[in-house]
């Protein structure tokens, strides 16, 4: 049963990168049709989807973030990576990894499992 | 970009039906996936492919999806039912991830 686990620094200061890493066990990240995402969730809010990417290297980002964000994959380490630059306080959540399931067309995606979430606030 | 819809809550008593809805346009065409999030916890998928249950889920939860609107139904539903339910679907036009804003379900 494929598991995963994220992990970073809890405190960012204004302006600088956060990054973040995404550990999967149980299984091969290469393995099967799958996308691997972050989705990140200010407290008291919704999901946000941040973005996405495939063992390939091939990646999409949400258009809101696209300018900041960067997610990249290491497969010897069964890892995958996510860097927002020029944090603000508006960039405080709580941010997932999950695996996309892949079936078919583009128009039948869905996460699971989810990481168990970890909190990020940005301040000085 | 896509855009989901959902009521912000939905109030049920025990033993009664819950149905939160989703929309989005032509959302019909969309396959609909709905997700779990209980307070503290990450959100586990429910139901995808619009009516399919993943294992261990309750048959008590269900889904449907037609023309401008999707919906999750729970029925006999259980105190252990509150949380937010949260509807997801995948924009191809644009390979993009897209959440409808979260329903809170409250057991009365």
């Amino acid at each position: 049963q494929v598991q995963l686990q994220e992990s970073g620094p809890g405190l960012v200061k204004p302006s600088q990168t956060l990054s973040l890493t995404c550990t999967v066990s149980g299984g091969s990240i290469n393995s099967g049709s799958y996308y691997w995402s972050w989705i990140r969730q200010p407290a008291g809010k919704g999901l946000e989807w941040i973005g996405r990417i495939y063992t390939s290297g091939s990646t999409n980002y949400n258009p809101s973030l696209k300018s900041r964000v960067t997610i990249s994959v290491d497969t010897s380490k069964n890892q995958f990576s996510l860097k927002l630059s020029s944090v603000t306080a508006a960039d405080t959540a709580v941010y997932y990894c999950a695996r996309v399931v892949v079936v078919g067309s583009l128009s039948r995606l869905w996460f699971d499992p989810w990481g168990q979430g970890t909190l990020v606030t940005v301040s000085s | 970009s896509y855009v989901l819809t959902q009521p912000p809550s939905v109030s049920v008593a025990p033993g009664q039906t819950a149905r939160i809805t989703c929309g989005g346009n032509n959302i019909g065409s969309k396959s609909v996936h709905w997700y779990q999030q209980k307070p503290g916890q990450a959100p586990v998928l429910v139901v995808y492919d619009d009516s399919d249950r993943p294992s261990g889920i309750p048959e008590r939860f269900s889904g449907s999806n037609s023309g401008n609107t999707a919906t999750l139904t729970i029925s006999r539903v259980e105190a252990g039912d509150e949380a937010d339910y949260y509807c997801q679907v995948w924009d191809s036009s644009s390979d993009l991830g897209v959440f409808g804003g979260g329903t809170k379900l409250t057991v009365l």
